[in-house]
């Protein structure tokens, strides 16, 4: 059984620019979370998706965005990019009954 | 307010020597308590999941365990390929399924 696929592993970006970041989740799962990881402040909710509609979403400016589509993949965009924004960008997807989550590798995104 | 704090940041054992990590939580209502491992630049791996006080779960050398306000993630004779990061996440009855609140995760190394 494939695991949670996250695309593109590495990327750097300028200040200003825009990144889009992809995620296929476990085949049959539906639900959808991105997590922002730095080490100062560790694993950081920025939203949920499931079955195409946002659900929750963390503390992170109007600039990080995300969707979901009908095969369950998804996106996050960050507009604007600032330096503050590198980080490790981790995308899970849900197991439901048990509410397990299962990462990705995850996105490493530099912002120089 | 919902919190979660590992102890200690971090940890050096040498091969063999047994010891505790701890996860204390601060919920109003405990849905799960997971726990993961993460190495160096990738995406975190799960290990356990408990979901009531007294509860119990093991594997390999790690073996995890749960009262109503902490959670230990005990190591016996530890070997170098159990160095990582452990990080310990909850998800709360309140702010609906979706939110999962995580430590900063304990580093630990492992000696040979």
């Amino acid at each position: 059984k494939a695991g949670v696929t996250q695309t593109p592993r590495y990327l750097i970006k300028t200040r200003g620019q825009q990144v889009t970041l992809s995620c296929s989740p476990i085949s049959g799962h539906r639900s959808v979370s991105w997590y922002q990881q730095t080490p100062g402040q560790g694993l950081q909710f920025l939203f949920e998706y499931f079955s195409e509609t946002q659900r929750n979403k963390g503390n992170f400016p109007g600039r990080f965005s995300g969707r979901q589509f009908s095969n369950s993949r998804s996106e996050m965009n960050v507009s604007t990019l600032e330096l503050g924004d590198s980080a490790l960008y981790l995308c899970a997807s849900k197991q439901r009954n048990t509410g397990e989550l299962f990462f990705g590798e995850g996105s490493r995104l530099t912002v120089l | 307010e919902d919190q979660v704090t590992q102890s200690p940041e971090a940890l050096r054992l040498q091969e063999g020597e047994s010891s505790s990590l701890n996860c204390s939580y601060t919920v109003s209502g405990l849905r799960g308590l997971f726990w993961y491992r993460q190495d160096p630049g990738k995406g975190p791996e799960f290990l356990f999941t408990l979901y009531s006080a007294g509860e119990e779960k093991e594997k390999e050398r790690l073996k995890a365990t749960l009262t109503k306000k902490e959670s230990f993630l005990h190591i016996t004779a530890p070997k170098p390929e159990d160095s990582a990061t452990y990080l310990c996440a909850v998800q709360p009855t309140t702010s609906g399924t979706y939110k999962y609140i995580f430590g900063t995760g304990t580093r630990l190394k492992v000696l040979a």
